[in-house]
């Protein structure tokens, strides 16, 4: 089975200083991977998402993400972080049998300090 | 388009009530999911549909039951509700089923059982 583990419940970082989330994963084959983004009493909005190819995968907002085979890893990244980056964040796996089930880790809450 | 939306925002229940939680959406998606999301759990499946009439079981599907009449409308019910539903509740849809189509959220619901 699949499984996705964030394991930063909370990290809090400078505006204007870098940001890096990491995420491993556990699946058989090569996944489907997403970063989503929930804003407080939000939805989920996807950040980006990983298929195949180039394992640098640049999404909206800033972020980027890099997969990394070896590691089973997933990390998202951003240079500079604005105080509305302030959220928490889902790394997500996604079978590639169909039925488009993901899996989310738990979440890291990202808090922004000015 | 509204994309997909969620009624009621927040509720509050006793135990051992029922109530259904709305889902819509209004992009023609054929695949609907809900999902529950527990502090530091990250977003469990409950079920899925694929289409109009046809529905499946997720992770965590014990307590809940679901329909799908049209492609639009993709409600949860809670027959006898017990605190360890207490949640936040999302709905998605996405286009296909294919392994990494992207799933569009909801705002959510926020339930309490007490």
């Amino acid at each position: 089975a699949q499984s996705v583990t964030q394991p930063d419940i909370h990290i809090t970082v400078s505006e204007g200083a870098s940001l890096e989330l990491r995420c491993n994963y556990s699946y058989g084959a090569t996944p489907y991977l997403f970063w989503y983004v929930q804003s407080p009493g939000q939805g989920l909005q996807l950040l980006l998402k990983y298929f195949s190819g180039d394992t640098l995968v640049q999404g909206i907002k800033g972020f980027e993400a890099e997969f990394k085979r070896s590691q089973s890893s997933f990390n998202l990244r951003k240079p500079s972080v604005h105080w509305s980056d302030a959220a928490e964040y889902f790394c997500a796996v996604g079978a590639r049998a169909a039925g488009n089930k993901l899996t989310f880790g738990g979440g890291t809450r990202v808090l922004v300090k000015p | 388009n509204a994309g997909v939306t969620q009624t009621p925002k927040f509720r509050i229940l006793k135990i051992g009530q029922s109530m259904t939680l709305q889902c819509t959406q209004d992009m023609n998606h054929n695949y609907m999911y809900w999902y529950r999301q527990d502090p530091g759990m990250g977003l469990k499946l409950i079920y899925y549909s694929v289409g109009a009439g046809i529905t499946d079981k997720g992770e965590v599907p014990n307590g809940y039951n679901v329909s799908r009449s049209t492609t639009e409308d993709f409600p949860l019910r809670l027959e006898l509700a017990a605190p360890s539903q207490t949640s936040v509740y999302f709905c998605a849809s996405s286009r296909s089923g294919r392994g990494g189509d992207e799933q569009f959220f909801g705002p959510g619901t926020r339930l309490t059982v007490l």
